[in-house]
């Protein structure tokens, strides 16, 4: 059973660089697209994009000037830049596994919740 | 505004059976399998319910079942049980460039 924890700053002020980490535990790093999603206050569910231990990445158009998704498969950890925030960026914010074999997401993590503020 | 349109909420007495809807598109819903659904818990990690518009993972309760027609996507519930009170999402893949595009959520009160 694939489980994931997601962590770093809750507070991040406007202009700068949200900076998060997951970490994979019970799955291979290898096995499956490594994901982020987020939820703004009040609001639904965006994809942000995705990364294959290979390198390969997939990311939403709306967001892809600002994000940056890498892994570190010494570390079985994924992470999430997303640069110049503005408080549109206030979400929780999810690490969750695109399945190799469809588009659905197998495993999510709990969930961090990220406030940009000054 | 979520890509795919889901009831803000639905309730139903325990017991009975309940349906939550997702309207897209041919670009999504209608033009392909690909429809998921995932119960959220507060607090808790969001867990899949139903891929590929009516499969259910192995542990999932047969209570759960998916469809689909045209561009909407149904999820059922049968035998509502209290701790099925939760908000549940759709998503799907989308021919768009946006890989994956979610409702906007349907909170279910079991009365």
């Amino acid at each position: 059973q694939v489980q994931l924890q997601e962590s770093g700053p809750g507070l991040v002020k406007p202009s700068e660089t949200l900076s998060l980490t997951c970490t994979v535990s019970g799955g291979s790093i290898s096995t499956y697209y490594w994901s982020w999603i987020r939820q703004p206050p009040g609001k639904g569910l965006e994809w942000i994009g995705y990364i294959y231990y290979s390198g390969i990445t997939s990311y939403n158009p709306s967001l892809k000037s600002r994000v940056t998704i890498s892994v570190d498969t010494s570390k079985n950890q994924f992470s999430l830049k997303l640069s110049s925030v503005t408080a549109a960026d206030t979400a929780v914010y999810y690490c969750a596994t695109l399945s190799p074999r469809g588009y659905y997401f197998d495993y999510w993590g709990q969930g961090t919740l990220v406030t940009v503020s000054s | 505004q979520s890509a795919l349109t889901q009831p803000a909420s639905v309730s139903g007495s325990p017991g009975q059976s309940i349906t939550i809807s997702c309207t897209g598109t041919g670009s999504d819903v209608g033009g392909f399998n690909y429809v998921s659904w995932y119960q959220h818990h507060p607090d808790k990690a969001p867990k899949l319910l139903i891929y590929d518009v009516s499969h259910r993972p192995s542990g999932v309760s047969n209570r759960f079942s998916g469809s689909k027609s045209g561009n909407t996507a149904s999820l059922t519930i049968s035998g509502l049980q209290a701790e099925d009170e939760a908000d549940y999402y759709c998503s799907s893949y989308s021919s768009s460039s946006t890989l994956e595009v979610f409702g906007g959520g349907t909170k279910l009160t079991v009365l």
